[in-house]
């Protein structure tokens, strides 16, 4: 069966720095994997997808993940981190065959510190 | 292009009762799925529809039923209320049937408290 793991329910880090948020999903072919954040009140807002083409994959608001098959990771960075970057993000994956049912991470929330 | 619409935003029931929310996809859209947040589960996955039939459906009791429309538009249906099912209800859109890849958009939801 397929599954997300987020590491890490929080993540802190001061504006300017590094913004490093980890995914792993497990699944016997790779599925297709995205990348979703959600601010307060709000739905979720897709920032990337991966589907077979190029393993980095460059998305919204500065933000890019790269697919390790070996890994089987999916992790989502971004060089320096803004204050509107605050939000809750989710890892989701969809299987490529059969059922084609979208499962998420428990999702990793974010805090930038001025 | 108007995004998904969901209605009501707020929703205020007690035990017992029954519940109808709405959800108007992206137009053009013919897929349109649904889910349930919370801080305890995480967003869940309910059910899927495609072109008026259920493709897809996730691990949850007979209570919550769904249908969708001949113009797309798709409501969900929670019967026999209980506190557990206070959540927020999220719908989404996407263009294709049975793509994988397809981006779904979402609408901001439906926030549901059941006294």
């Amino acid at each position: 069966a397929q599954s997300v793991t987020q590491l890490g329910s929080h993540v802190s880090v001061s504006e300017g720095a590094l913004v490093l948020l980890r995914c792993n999903y497990s699944s016997s072919v790779p599925p297709y994997l995205f990348w979703y954040v959600q601010y307060p009140n709000q739905g979720l807002q897709l920032l990337l997808k991966y589907t077979s083409a190029a393993t980095l994959v460059k998305g919204i608001n500065g933000f890019e993940a790269e697919f390790k098959k070996s890994e089987t990771s999916f992790h989502l960075t971004k060089p320096s981190a803004h204050m509107s970057d605050a939000a809750e993000y989710f890892c989701a994956v969809t299987p490529n065959t059969g059922g084609f049912k979208t499962i998420f991470g428990a999702g990793t929330r974010l805090f930038v510190k001025a | 292009k108007a995004g998904v619409t969901q209605t009501p935003r707020y929703l205020i029931k007690t035990r017992g009762q029954q519940v109808t929310l709405s959800c108007s996809p992206i137009s053009g859209h013919r897929s349109v799925s649904w889910y349930q947040q919370t801080p305890g589960q995480g967003l869940q996955f309910l059910f899927e529809y495609f072109s008026e039939t259920q493709r897809n459906k996730g691990n949850f009791p007979g209570r919550f039923s769904g249908r969708q429309f001949s113009n797309s538009r798709s409501e969900m249906n929670v019967s026999t209320l209980e506190l557990g099912d206070s959540a927020l209800y999220l719908c989404a859109s996407s263009l294709t049937s049975g793509g994988a890849a397809d981006t779904q958009y979402f609408g901001p939801g439906t926030r549901l408290t059941v006294l």
